[in-house]
Formats: structure tokens, sequence, C-alpha cells
């Protein structure tokens, strides 16, 4: 089956450093993949969607600036957190579903767990 | 805008009885689809049912099968047999068959299957 790759799955750094997130479609190509943000014990909010060679389409409320995306290519897209701070601690997973599969579920990765000093 | 509530938090019960988790969602559209998804302790997220909302006939895969009310905006998940992998995050998700095509998450179900 499909098979969505995130890296890494943890990352712990200093306050303001920025860290970026990537995730990969490992065996299909994927034109739109999203990004979400879960906190402890809470539901998967959608940050972003990830539009390959374009702009990405933000949530209200999520600053752009602070959350940069590319989707340079069809298998790869990526979120980074620029000058990262504590509140930015949280699980991050990105999902993508197949180009032209309209009908089909989305695939997730693992998640990445952030948490910042 | 679409919305999805679960209204049930948590959720406990025995080994091998059978569990109906709740979901209610609010749309205009006439064409989406509902996904329940399972995610354990582990939190990878994994797809546990899916329902068109065209179609009339309930689905089913093995012990997990859904109750879709489309005039009462209802889809329910139902598991028998319950096991002690069962144990999990359940969410349940709506997608318009258009656009964007983003995932709206309830707000979750907290089950836990006791042996």
């Amino acid at each position: 089956g499909a098979v969505v790759s995130q890296h890494p799955s943890w990352v712990i750094c200093k306050s303001g450093t920025s860290v970026k997130i990537e995730c990969r479609s490992l065996d299909f190509q994927a034109t739109t993949m999203f990004w979400y943000r879960q906190f402890p014990k809470q539901s998967l909010m959608l940050m972003a969607t990830s539009n390959e060679g374009s702009k990405a389409t933000y949530e209200q409320g999520v600053e752009k600036d602070k959350f940069l995306i590319n989707h340079a290519s069809l298998t790869l897209s990526t979120l980074t957190v620029t000058s990262a701070h504590p509140e930015d601690s949280s699980f991050y997973i990105c999902s993508a579903g197949e180009t032209g599969g309209w009908n089909q579920p989305q695939h997730f990765g693992d998640g990445t767990r952030l948490s910042i000093l | 805008a679409q919305t999805v509530t679960q209204s049930q938090p948590e959720m406990s019960v025995q080994e091998a009885e059978t569990v109906t988790l709740s979901c209610t969602y609010d749309t205009s559209e006439n064409n989406y689809y509902l996904f329940w998804y399972k995610q354990p302790p582990s939190r990878q997220m994994i797809l546990v049912i899916r329902q068109e909302a065209y179609k009339q006939q309930n689905a089913t895969e093995n012990r997990f099968s859904v109750n879709f009310q489309k005039a009462a905006k209802s889809f329910s998940l139902k598991i028998s047999d319950s096991q002690l992998g069962d144990t999990a995050m359940y969410f349940c998700a709506f997608r318009v068959d258009q656009g964007a095509q983003k995932l709206v998450f309830g707000q979750g179900t907290r089950l836990t299957i006791n042996p």
C-alpha cells in the first residue's frame, strides 16, 4: 500500500532554532499534502495544505512566516518551524493523497514529536 | 464550514464485548466521504473504515462496521468482539468530494479495552 515517510520522528532543540520536518510519499505522487498539529490528548488540527509548485494554503490563525511550507516535488513537502519557541512544542503529522485519487483516503506519516527547550 | 462532533471523550469495555462510538457532522454538501481513524499509543494514524455518502449500504471491515444515517448526519462505528489491540484514540473525519479534499476531524474518543 501507499506509504508516507516523515522525518525526523523526534527532535529536541533549543529555543530560537529553526527545525525542518520532511514528508515524503514513497510509492506514489502527491500533488497535495497536508500538515497537522496535535496537542496531547487532543484532535488533529489542520495547519496548512501544501500544493506542489505553488504556495501553501494556511488555515486561519496559523502564522505562515512561522511555519514555512515548501512542496518542490510530487513526492516531498517540508515544514520548517522558524525560530522555534517552547510553545511550538507539539506533535506534527503530515498526510498525502494520491494524485488523481480523489476517492482514495489520505495516507499519514508517523508524525514528528517536536520539543523546544 | 463542516464540523464533526464526537460526544464521547472516553469509553471503556471488556474484551470480547461490542462497543459503539458515535459521530455526528454538519455540512451542506451532498457528496462527501466519512472516515474512522484509529490512533494507538504509537500515534500512528490508521484508517479503520470509510463510507461514501452516495452509498446507502453501510461499510463493513471485518469486526468494524458503521451505521451511516445521512439524513441525521450520523456516522457511528461499531466494534464487535473487541480486542485488547483495539485500545486507542478513535477519530471520526469528514472530507468533501471536491476542492482541497482536506480532512476535518472530530475531537476523538479514547477507547480502552479491558482484559
